[in-house]
């Protein structure tokens, strides 16, 4: 157990809709990365953030967002479902600071996310 | 170029053997790698870490790191069936607000 967790677990949503997924970081961890995984595909890096800010995105559109609360809990945001987004997505949970970092992080069990 | 090659293969290895995964990079200024084990319908696992040039290792399993030529290996001694899964190579971006995945090896041990 990485005590990161994630919720739900599995979701079915209907193309169109909006999808909220939670992360609770590990204790004393307050850096969250969230990543796509398409079936077959390594993780695809969406976004990070630190103390709350956003500090690194990856190709993904504005309508992946995201949010970090002041006890590093997270949220990822999805608009607008396409049939694409169906994939497992990670959240990743580490120490880290603004700047150069050799910690390493640890992931939740994710959220398998159906878009029909 | 993708940043973080891969072979996404399956690669069989009998068992007892040793199982040798490899991965390229292309950020030259690339700080920190890692390899994650993933079983089907989990999520990734962390198995080992190396920042310097040179081998890790960490009972069976051995990191190897050679910057000048962007390359990490894994080597698996004593492969056993429960070894059978995907293998993740990831790497920090110079940036280092990223980290960055291949698509995996898949690797089975056959008994």
């Amino acid at each position: 157990e990485t005590g990161v967790t994630q919720s739900p677990t599995h979701l079915i949503k209907t193309r169109g809709q909006q999808v909220t997924l939670r992360c609770s970081s590990q204790s004393g961890h307050n850096t969250v990365s969230w990543y796509q995984q398409a079936l077959g595909q390594g993780p695809q890096f969406i976004f990070q953030y630190y103390r709350e800010e956003e500090n690194g995105r990856g190709n993904f559109p504005p309508r992946f967002s995201g949010l970090q609360f002041p006890n590093y809990s997270s949220e990822l945001n999805v608009n607008a479902l396409e049939l694409d987004d169906s994939a497992l997505y990670l959240c990743a949970s580490r120490h880290g600071t603004s700047g150069t970092s050799t910690d390493t992080q640890y992931f939740g069990p994710g959220t398998r996310l159906t878009v029909l | 170029q993708k940043e973080v090659e891969q072979n996404s293969g399956p690669l069989s290895v009998p068992e007892g053997a040793i199982a040798s995964l490899n991965c390229t990079y292309s950020d030259r200024g690339s700080q920190s790698f890692f390899w994650y084990r993933q079983y089907s319908g989990k999520s990734p696992e962390l198995i080992m870490f190396i920042y310097s040039n040179g081998d890790k290792e960490d009972g069976r399993f051995t990191a190897q790191l050679n910057k000048a030529s962007q390359y990490v290996s894994l080597l698996i001694r004593d492969s056993q069936p429960s070894d059978s899964a995907t293998y993740l190579c990831a790497v920090r971006s110079s940036s280092a607000s990223k980290i960055i995945f291949g698509s995996g090896t898949r690797l089975s041990i056959r008994p």
